[in-house]
């Protein structure tokens, strides 16, 4: 079945810093990729997404590129910020699958020191 | 637009019981999924109705359970709470075809 790998965390960076979260991914077909962001307390929220090879999604500073060579997404910012202190989720939706169906990543735990 | 709104935020249940969680979907979405996280993991994917039918099912047993109304809203029901149900319970909508889901706080679940 379809599944993602994220590097495990927690990745500790200081404010200023450049950030590189690592996903791949197994999957058949051509899914859809996802970065979700999970703040304390809170739900999921959309970060970006790429939807065929070579895309590249951004958002708030952060972005991936769709790499199917290397089956990878990985997330990137120039530089982070306090604020930016989350959990991160990599997903994939794949339509060989149910409708709309998620497959997360494990998460990483991002915290951004002053 | 409203977004997604889950009820009720945190409860606790005893093993054995069986407990109802409530979604309200975001404006205009008609598809419903529910996700299961546990501390420290990932969602896990329970299953996802469409047009008040079910649209797919992930590795959960039968006592897990759903409903979704003409309204779009939805419910998760849990028959027989067994300890590891213990987690975060999230409701996601969507628009059928957009391949993008929006989430819900949440329901944190604590079963005793």
């Amino acid at each position: 079945g379809d599944s993602v790998t994220q590097m495990e965390g927690p990745v500790t960076l200081s404010e200023e810093a450049f950030l590189t979260i690592n996903c791949t991914y197994t999957a058949t077909g051509y899914p859809s990729l996802f970065w979700y962001v999970q703040y304390p307390g809170e739900g999921l929220q959309l970060l970006l997404k790429a939807t065929k090879a070579d895309d590249k999604g951004s958002n708030k500073g952060f972005e991936a590129t769709y790499r199917k060579e290397t089956t990878s997404f990985h997330l990137e910012k120039g530089s982070v910020q306090v604020s930016d202190s989350a959990v991160y989720f990599c997903a994939l939706s794949n339509r060989n699958n149910a409708g709309n169906m998620l497959t997360f990543g494990g998460g990483t735990r991002l915290m951004v020191k002053p | 637009e409203t977004g997604v709104t889950q009820s009720p935020t945190h409860l606790i249940k005893t093993r054995g019981q069986q407990v109802t969680l409530r979604c309200s979907s975001q404006s205009g979405h008609n598809t419903v999924s529910w996700y299961q996280q546990a501390l420290g993991q990932g969602p896990q994917f329970i299953f996802q109705y469409y047009r008040e039918e079910e649209n797919g099912r992930g590795n959960f047993p039968p006592r897990f359970s759903g409903l979704q109304f003409p309204n779009y809203s939805s419910e998760l029901n849990v028959n027989a709470l067994e300890l590891d149900d213990s987690a975060l319970y999230l409701c996601a909508s969507s628009l059928a075809g957009t391949g993008v889901a929006f989430f819900g706080q949440g329901t944190r679940l604590t079963v005793v």
